[in-house]
Protein backbone atom coordinates (compact mmCIF):
# COMPACT_ATOMS: atom_id res chain seq x y z
CA UNK A 1 0.00 0.00 0.00
CA UNK A 2 1.31 3.28 -1.28
CA UNK A 3 -0.15 5.98 1.06
CA UNK A 4 0.99 9.32 0.62
CA UNK A 5 3.91 9.75 -1.95
CA UNK A 6 5.52 12.82 -2.01
CA UNK A 7 8.47 13.91 -4.50
CA UNK A 8 10.73 14.81 -4.26
CA UNK A 9 12.56 13.23 -1.99
CA UNK A 10 15.39 16.26 -2.17
CA UNK A 11 15.78 19.51 -3.45
CA UNK A 12 18.39 21.80 -3.64
CA UNK A 13 17.88 25.35 -4.69
CA UNK A 14 19.08 29.32 -4.82
CA UNK A 15 17.49 31.62 -3.59
CA UNK A 16 14.62 33.37 -6.12
CA UNK A 17 14.06 29.41 -7.62
CA UNK A 18 10.87 28.00 -7.66
CA UNK A 19 9.48 24.72 -7.21
CA UNK A 20 6.64 22.42 -7.02
CA UNK A 21 6.21 19.61 -4.43
CA UNK A 22 3.92 17.10 -5.34
CA UNK A 23 2.07 14.99 -3.20
CA UNK A 24 -0.66 12.29 -3.68
CA UNK A 25 -2.56 9.81 -1.82
CA UNK A 26 -4.38 6.60 -2.53
CA UNK A 27 -6.61 6.63 0.38
CA UNK A 28 -9.04 8.06 -0.90
CA UNK A 29 -8.91 11.05 1.79
CA UNK A 30 -11.13 13.85 1.74
CA UNK A 31 -8.90 16.49 4.01
CA UNK A 32 -4.69 17.00 2.37
CA UNK A 33 -2.11 18.87 4.45
CA UNK A 34 1.40 20.89 4.12
CA UNK A 35 3.47 20.86 7.12
CA UNK A 36 7.27 21.98 7.88
CA UNK A 37 9.60 20.35 10.42
CA UNK A 38 12.52 22.28 11.41
CA UNK A 39 14.92 21.73 13.98
CA UNK A 40 13.83 22.04 17.75
CA UNK A 41 10.41 23.42 16.35
CA UNK A 42 7.32 20.83 16.50
CA UNK A 43 5.22 20.41 13.01
CA UNK A 44 4.10 23.80 11.51
CA UNK A 45 0.91 23.54 9.74
CA UNK A 46 1.12 25.84 6.14
CA UNK A 47 -1.96 24.60 4.27
CA UNK A 48 -4.46 22.29 4.23
CA UNK A 49 -7.53 21.38 2.11
CA UNK A 50 -10.32 19.73 3.90
CA UNK A 51 -12.14 19.28 0.91
CA UNK A 52 -11.88 18.45 -2.74
CA UNK A 53 -12.12 22.38 -4.58
CA UNK A 54 -11.34 24.30 -1.17
CA UNK A 55 -7.97 25.28 0.34
CA UNK A 56 -7.03 27.53 4.22
CA UNK A 57 -3.82 29.07 5.26
CA UNK A 58 -2.77 27.01 7.97
CA UNK A 59 0.00 28.67 10.75
CA UNK A 60 2.39 29.65 8.09
CA UNK A 61 1.63 30.13 5.03
CA UNK A 62 3.79 33.23 3.37
CA UNK A 63 5.41 32.32 0.87
CA UNK A 64 3.73 29.34 -0.15
CA UNK A 65 1.04 28.39 -2.41
CA UNK A 66 -1.20 25.30 -2.71
CA UNK A 67 -3.65 23.41 -5.33
CA UNK A 68 -5.81 20.52 -5.18
CA UNK A 69 -5.39 19.79 -8.13
CA UNK A 70 -8.01 16.88 -7.15
CA UNK A 71 -9.31 14.57 -4.40
CA UNK A 72 -6.03 12.38 -4.74
CA UNK A 73 -2.90 15.10 -5.34
CA UNK A 74 -1.84 18.29 -3.23
CA UNK A 75 0.98 20.62 -4.32
CA UNK A 76 2.94 22.90 -2.67
CA UNK A 77 4.97 25.71 -4.70
CA UNK A 78 7.25 27.91 -4.04
CA UNK A 79 7.04 30.68 -5.86
CA UNK A 80 10.74 32.65 -4.98
CA UNK A 81 12.48 30.70 -2.52
CA UNK A 82 14.20 31.91 0.33
CA UNK A 83 16.82 30.55 2.75
CA UNK A 84 14.08 30.69 5.27
CA UNK A 85 12.13 28.04 3.56
CA UNK A 86 15.09 25.59 4.14
CA UNK A 87 13.21 22.58 6.43
CA UNK A 88 11.71 19.25 5.39
CA UNK A 89 7.92 19.29 4.18
CA UNK A 90 5.31 16.75 4.79
CA UNK A 91 2.44 16.32 2.74
CA UNK A 92 -0.58 14.11 5.03
CA UNK A 93 -3.93 13.30 4.29
CA UNK A 94 -6.87 12.47 6.64
CA UNK A 95 -10.02 10.97 6.33
CA UNK A 96 -12.17 14.93 7.12
CA UNK A 97 -11.04 17.18 9.37
CA UNK A 98 -13.74 16.26 11.94
CA UNK A 99 -12.54 15.83 15.30
CA UNK A 100 -10.10 13.63 16.43
CA UNK A 101 -9.34 12.62 12.96
CA UNK A 102 -5.56 10.65 12.54
CA UNK A 103 -3.30 11.90 9.84
CA UNK A 104 -1.56 10.22 7.76
CA UNK A 105 2.01 11.20 6.61
CA UNK A 106 4.38 11.02 3.28
CA UNK A 107 8.36 10.70 3.82
CA UNK A 108 8.97 14.19 3.59
CA UNK A 109 10.76 16.34 1.15
CA UNK A 110 13.91 17.62 2.38
CA UNK A 111 14.51 20.91 0.98
CA UNK A 112 17.94 23.27 0.95
CA UNK A 113 17.53 27.47 -0.57
CA UNK A 114 21.07 28.69 -0.55
CA UNK B 1 -0.77 31.30 23.34
CA UNK B 2 -1.47 27.74 23.06
CA UNK B 3 1.52 25.60 23.83
CA UNK B 4 2.67 21.82 23.64
CA UNK B 5 5.63 21.28 25.93
CA UNK B 6 7.21 17.71 25.33
CA UNK B 7 9.97 16.60 28.30
CA UNK B 8 12.47 15.37 28.56
CA UNK B 9 14.20 16.26 25.15
CA UNK B 10 16.24 13.30 24.46
CA UNK B 11 16.05 9.83 26.81
CA UNK B 12 18.41 7.08 26.70
CA UNK B 13 17.58 4.02 28.09
CA UNK B 14 18.65 0.26 28.33
CA UNK B 15 16.68 -2.14 27.29
CA UNK B 16 13.87 -3.15 28.98
CA UNK B 17 14.54 -0.43 31.21
CA UNK B 18 10.69 1.10 31.52
CA UNK B 19 10.06 5.19 31.68
CA UNK B 20 7.55 7.33 30.70
CA UNK B 21 7.91 10.57 28.77
CA UNK B 22 5.99 14.04 29.24
CA UNK B 23 3.24 15.87 27.13
CA UNK B 24 1.99 18.87 28.72
CA UNK B 25 -0.57 21.49 27.26
CA UNK B 26 -1.98 24.81 27.69
CA UNK B 27 -5.13 24.81 25.40
CA UNK B 28 -8.63 25.60 25.44
CA UNK B 29 -11.51 23.59 24.02
CA UNK B 30 -9.45 20.36 23.64
CA UNK B 31 -10.46 17.93 21.19
CA UNK B 32 -8.23 15.67 21.20
CA UNK B 33 -4.23 14.68 22.19
CA UNK B 34 -1.94 12.35 19.58
CA UNK B 35 1.02 10.52 19.91
CA UNK B 36 3.01 9.85 17.30
CA UNK B 37 6.27 8.15 16.13
CA UNK B 38 9.02 8.98 13.77
CA UNK B 39 11.63 7.24 12.60
CA UNK B 40 14.76 8.93 11.28
CA UNK B 41 14.11 10.36 7.46
CA UNK B 42 10.65 9.38 7.70
CA UNK B 43 6.84 10.49 8.37
CA UNK B 44 5.43 10.51 11.82
CA UNK B 45 3.08 7.61 12.50
CA UNK B 46 0.39 7.72 14.33
CA UNK B 47 -0.05 5.79 17.57
CA UNK B 48 -2.90 6.89 19.83
CA UNK B 49 -5.53 9.60 20.37
CA UNK B 50 -7.00 10.40 23.87
CA UNK B 51 -10.00 11.95 24.24
CA UNK B 52 -11.00 13.36 27.66
CA UNK B 53 -9.25 13.15 31.09
CA UNK B 54 -8.43 9.66 32.50
CA UNK B 55 -8.66 8.13 29.57
CA UNK B 56 -6.15 5.05 28.54
CA UNK B 57 -4.79 3.40 25.42
CA UNK B 58 -2.17 0.58 25.25
CA UNK B 59 0.03 -1.25 22.16
CA UNK B 60 2.20 -3.73 22.60
CA UNK B 61 5.18 -1.59 24.61
CA UNK B 62 3.61 1.39 25.05
CA UNK B 63 0.66 3.25 26.86
CA UNK B 64 -0.74 6.21 26.75
CA UNK B 65 -2.53 8.35 29.76
CA UNK B 66 -4.38 12.01 30.03
CA UNK B 67 -4.58 13.82 32.68
CA UNK B 68 -6.70 17.42 32.51
CA UNK B 69 -3.14 19.07 32.23
CA UNK B 70 -0.96 16.27 30.52
CA UNK B 71 -0.52 13.17 29.01
CA UNK B 72 2.11 10.59 29.61
CA UNK B 73 3.49 7.97 26.96
CA UNK B 74 4.27 5.04 29.28
CA UNK B 75 7.37 2.68 27.80
CA UNK B 76 7.33 -0.96 29.27
CA UNK B 77 10.78 -2.87 28.96
CA UNK B 78 11.22 -1.24 25.53
CA UNK B 79 13.36 -2.95 22.82
CA UNK B 80 16.24 -1.41 20.38
CA UNK B 81 13.28 -1.05 17.81
CA UNK B 82 11.37 1.20 19.78
CA UNK B 83 14.14 3.72 19.12
CA UNK B 84 12.62 7.11 17.63
CA UNK B 85 11.13 10.61 18.08
CA UNK B 86 7.74 10.65 19.72
CA UNK B 87 5.76 13.77 18.91
CA UNK B 88 2.60 14.62 21.08
CA UNK B 89 0.12 16.44 18.57
CA UNK B 90 -3.29 18.40 20.68
CA UNK B 91 -6.14 19.41 18.18
CA UNK B 92 -8.15 21.88 19.59
CA UNK B 93 -11.31 24.20 18.76
CA UNK B 94 -10.56 27.70 17.23
CA UNK B 95 -13.18 29.46 16.88
CA UNK B 96 -12.53 29.33 13.23
CA UNK B 97 -9.74 29.63 10.97
CA UNK B 98 -6.99 26.75 10.86
CA UNK B 99 -7.96 24.25 13.97
CA UNK B 100 -5.00 21.78 13.10
CA UNK B 101 -2.86 20.09 15.11
CA UNK B 102 -0.40 21.65 17.28
CA UNK B 103 2.69 19.68 17.61
CA UNK B 104 5.24 19.51 20.31
CA UNK B 105 8.99 19.47 19.66
CA UNK B 106 9.54 15.78 20.34
CA UNK B 107 11.14 13.17 22.75
CA UNK B 108 13.83 11.47 21.10
CA UNK B 109 14.13 7.88 22.37
CA UNK B 110 17.15 5.49 22.08
CA UNK B 111 17.33 2.65 23.58
CA UNK B 112 20.21 0.58 24.23
CA UNK B 113 21.08 -3.03 23.30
Amino acid sequence: NAGVTQTPKFQVLKTGQSMTLQCAQDMNHNSMYWYRQDPGMGLRLIYYSASEGTTDKGEVPNGYNVSRLNKREFSLRLESAAPSQTSVYFCASSESRRRNEKLFFGSGTQLSVL
Amino acid sequence: EDQVTQSPEALRLQEGESSSLNCSYTVSGLRGLFWYRQDPGKGPEFLFTLYSAGEEKEKERLKATLTKKESFLHITAPKPEDSATYLCAVQHYSGGGADGLTFGKGTHLIIQP
